[in-house]
């Protein structure tokens, strides 16, 4: 699986949109983008994912650069609730299995 | 739809003992696989099974087991606990499709946090 770089940690004010970037430069014509995050002491939680075209969901959006290079996750008004670590992970999909190669995430505090 | 259940949640073990977890998958999942967070190291992959034979295999000692029942349920266990293997233990599991891309969404349990002392 590729591997992603992302920012360590952001900083968000409450009601705003929080734009999470995600650098995936080896990416290969068959590896999806996928998005969790990981509230305190919680397993993680799936929030998207995407090949090629931007996708939104209830919770978010995702945008992929036409290289697919890169990536943004867009979570439109965040809450407090939305404070926790933002995993960006590439994989194959498919017959291969569901191993996930987590990195450092980046960690995100909402701010009143 | 009931979730993934982890049991169980907390325990204390001591060095050299062993330990069992168990993780109920949602129903109708058939792929089951185990992680294991630290602070140091962060999450890490340690095996998956699907229809009981493990499929994929991370880089962990031969200390760590796993298998999977015909019900899909998975039990791991660890032998000859050593204090590094203080952690949170996750289970996620998922329903591969067939035909289509495998569309990889796991949905991960509340995990089960093993202290070794």
């Amino acid at each position: 699986d590729a591997k992603t770089t992302q920012p360590t940690s952001m900083d968000c004010a409450e009601g705003r949109a929080a734009n999470l970037p995600c650098n995936h430069s080896t990416i290969s014509g068959n590896e999806y983008v996928y998005w969790y995050r990981q509230i305190h002491s919680q397993g993680p939680q799936y929030i998207i994912h995407g090949l090629k075209n931007n996708e939104t969901n209830e919770m978010a959006s995702l945008i992929i650069t036409e290289d697919r290079k890169s990536s943004t996750l867009i979570l439109p008004h965040a809450t407090l609730r939305d404070t926790a670590v933002y995993y960006c992970i590439v994989r194959v999909a498919g017959a291969a299995g569901n191993k996930l190669t987590f990195g450092g995430g980046t960690r995100v505090l909402v701010k009143p | 739809k009931a979730g993934v259940t982890q049991t169980p949640r907390y325990l204390i073990k001591t060095r050299g003992q062993q330990v069992t977890l168990s993780c109920s998958p949602i129903s109708g999942h058939r792929s089951v696989s185990w992680y294991q967070q630290t602070p140091g190291q962060g999450l890490q992959f340690l095996f998956e099974y699907f229809s009981e034979t493990q499929r994929n295999k991370g880089n962990f000692p031969g200390r760590f087991s796993g298998r999977q029942f015909s019900n899909s349920r998975s039990e791991m266990n660890v032998s000859t606990l050593e204090l590094g293997d203080s952690a949170l233990y996750l289970c996620a599991s998922s329903f591969p499709t067939s035909g289509s891309p495998n569309t990889g969404e796991l949905f991960f349990g509340e995990g089960s946090r093993l202290t070794v002392l």
